[in-house]
């Protein structure tokens, strides 16, 4: 079954500073990965996806992700941050016949 | 006009009661999902319909009964409320066919927050 590790359960930043927030999968097929974000008392936001094609996806709020077959990761850049961005961040993978699975999600703290 | 919607936004509910949530979606998908997501933020999926039948059943109480009575309807039923049931629930959805690559992301309702008292 697939999984997803995401290492930082919490991540402090500048504003304006960069980011990277990291995702590791597992699963054994070609993997659907996804970055989603959750506001405070919000739902879930798609950022980014990738299916297939050019490894490197653009997202919204200038988000950008990079996924690594041999690395197994599926990282999620910015490079500055805002202070809006502070949230909750989630990596998820699905697959073929399967659905998806979340990581337990990175929480990220904009300093002024 | 809402995707993905659920009903109610907050429910407050002493322990032993017997409530429901709703949810619906009207973006056409096949597939909808229940997922739970506890005081830490960890969101774990508890049940998974393609076409109105029943695919993933996580490890969850029998108290949690899901029902679709159509393509875009997933209503959760829980009987016998309990402390530990009281999170957050999402319902989502997705075109997401078992035998097919998506062809689109998940969408999240605004989530359900339970408190069980």
């Amino acid at each position: 079954a697939q999984s997803v590790t995401q290492p930082d359960i919490h991540i402090t930043v500048s504003e304006g500073a960069s980011l990277e927030l990291r995702c590791n999968y597992s699963y054994g097929a070609t993997p659907y990965l996804f970055w989603y974000v959750q506001s405070p008392g919000q739902g879930l936001q798609l950022l980014l996806k990738y299916f297939s094609g050019d490894t490197l996806v653009q997202g919204i709020k200038g988000f950008e992700a990079e996924f690594k077959r041999s690395q197994s990761s599926f990282n999620l850049r910015k490079p500055s941050v805002h202070w809006s961005d502070a949230a909750e961040y989630f990596c998820a993978v699905g697959a073929r016949g399967n659905d998806m699975r979340f990581g337990a999600g990175t929480r990220l703290t904009v300093k002024p | 006009d809402t995707a993905v919607s659920q009903t109610p936004k907050y429910l407050v509910t002493q322990m032993g009661n017997d409530k429901s949530i709703k949810c619906e979606q009207n973006l056409g998908h096949d597939t909808m999902y229940w997922y739970k997501q506890d005081s830490k933020k960890f969101l774990k999926i508890m049940f998974s319909y393609n076409n109105k039948e029943l695919i993933i059943n996580e490890t969850v109480p029998n108290r949690f009964s899901p029902k679709s009575p159509d393509k875009a309807h997933l209503n959760l039923h829980i009987n016998s409320l309990e402390l530990g049931d009281s999170a957050v629930y999402f319902c989502a959805s997705s075109s997401f066919p078992r035998t097919a690559p998506p062809n689109t992301e998940a969408f999240f309702g605004q989530g359900t927050r339970l408190t069980v008292v």
